[in-house]
């Protein structure tokens, strides 16, 4: 059973670029959560989706940011017009209906020169 | 805001020797759970716990959870090389526990 698969591994944008980050669930799970890991901080909570749907995206910066989960294919998390403070680990999560809890993907290492 | 303070912050140890890491918080989570982290790759989850007071074991390590949901501690018995990595706690709070407050980790060495 293939587990959370995010791609990119690592990206890498120029300033003012735009930069998407992957994400597939594990099969049968339906939720998707985004984390960001920046240096000597624990992983922040950003965005929680469902199908077609965001549930709650209290900790998604206001601008620039943006989360989809369509009803086919992966979800995807967009930063538009990146800046230096950009650069962090990105991790998907997902969880199946029930049971809630949540497993990670291997991140996208994002890195903004 | 809801903090997870973890302690300590790095450990070395010797292979054999036992340890405890610590999870502390001022709030009370409806669940918390433990993962491990290697360079370079996502967090693996290793358990959750729910009940206050609540213990569980996975092999060499037991977990446990205080009677307030507010701290919890991971010991290991025995610790083997194999078990370096950063070892995280998050709280889950929300109606689904599905928005977990990360801790920033205890660096876990053991040495042969």
């Amino acid at each position: 059973n293939a587990g959370v698969m995010q791609n990119p591994r690592h990206l890498v944008r120029r300033r003012g670029q735009e930069a998407r980050l992957r994400c597939s669930p594990m099969k049968g799970h339906s939720h998707v959560y985004w984390y960001r890991q920046l240096p000597e901080e624990g992983l922040k909570f950003m965005v929680y989706l469902q199908k077609e749907n965001i549930i709650d995206e209290s900790g998604m910066p206001k601008e620039r940011f943006s989360a989809e989960f369509p009803k086919e294919g992966p979800s995807i998390l967009r930063i538009q017009q990146v800046v230096r403070g950009d650069s962090a680990a990105y991790f998907c999560a997902s969880s199946p209906p029930v049971r809630g809890e949540q497993y990670f993907g291997p991140g996208t290492r994002l890195t903004v020169t | 805001t809801q903090l997870l303070e973890q302690s300590p912050q790095f450990l070395s140890i010797q292979e054999g020797e036992n340890l405890t890491v610590y999870c502390n918080s001022s709030s009370v989570f409806s669940s918390l759970q433990w993962y491990r982290q290697e360079p370079g790759e996502g967090p693996v989850l290793l358990v959750t716990v729910v009940t206050g007071g609540e213990v569980k074991k996975l092999k060499r390590l037991t977990f446990q959870f205080g009677d307030a949901r507010k701290d919890s501690s991971l010991h290991i018995t025995a610790a083997q090389p194999g078990d370096t990595g950063l070892y995280l706690c998050a709280g889950g709070s929300g109606g689904s526990n599905y928005k977990l407050t990360f801790g920033k980790g205890t660096l876990l060495t053991v040495n042969p």
